[in-house]
């Protein structure tokens, strides 16, 4: 069965610092990867995803992840957090394999960002 | 903007009423799910229904009832709800073949059970 593991329910940065948010699959084939953000009231948005290909993903708003197979890590990046990157964030797997395939949801990181 | 649309996007109904929620997309997609969240949670599958047909039931009380009337349409009927159905409810899109679980969501809608 597919897991996902986000280290730290809370991170807050200081506006213009790195942002990095960490998650960790637990797969024996490494799966599709995601992140979704959620901004307050809101639905989720895909920030980015990793299907295939190279390792490092670019995704809206000034987001990053790299795929790190050997680490079994998938984890969010920004260079400068803006206040508007203030919001929860959630990362996702899809299992390459098997029949009944869900999206497996991670449990969250609410990022806060400080002036 | 988003390509999924849900109505209504905010919901108050008493224990004995009987309302649904709709979404709807128009992206061609052939899979439609229902997840409901629970404030600071990752979103929970209700359901999925793929080709029009109901494909995956987490198990989800009666009360809640998914219909499916055509590609485009998803619709969750609501009966007899508790308290602790209050909730963000999601509605998402997907392909079917070569899906890699890219999921287009709604904004959802907020139910709140009296």
């Amino acid at each position: 069965a597919q897991s996902v593991t986000q280290l730290g329910s809370h991170v807050s940065v200081s506006e213009g610092a790195l942002v990095l948010l960490r998650c960790n699959y637990s797969s024996s084939v490494p799966p599709y990867l995601f992140w979704y953000v959620q901004y307050p009231n809101q639905g989720l948005q895909l920030l980015l995803k990793y299907t295939t290909g190279a390792t490092l993903v670019k995704g809206i708003n000034g987001f990053e992840a790299e795929f790190k197979k050997s680490e079994t890590s998938f984890h969010l990046t920004k260079p400068s957090a803006h206040m508007s990157d203030a919001a929860e964030y959630f990362c996702a797997v899809w299992p390459k394999i098997g029949s009944a395939r869900q999206l497996t949801f991670g449990s969250g990181t609410q990022l806060t960002v400080l002036p | 903007d988003t390509e999924v649309t849900q109505t209504p996007k905010h919901l108050v109904m008493g224990m004995t009423n009987k309302k649904s929620l709709k979404c709807e997309q128009h992206m061609g997609h052939r899979a439609m799910y229902w997840y409901k969240q629970k404030a600071k949670k990752p979103p929970e599958l209700m359901f999925v229904y793929s080709y029009e047909k109901l494909s995956i039931n987490e198990s989800v009380p009666s009360r809640f009832s998914p219909e499916c009337p055509n590609s485009s349409l998803l619709n969750l009927h609501l009966h007899a709800l508790q308290p602790e159905d209050s909730a963000l409810y999601l509605c998402a899109s997907s392909r079917v073949g070569q899906n890699t679980g890219e999921l287009f969501f709604g904004e959802g809608s907020r139910l709140t059970v009296l």
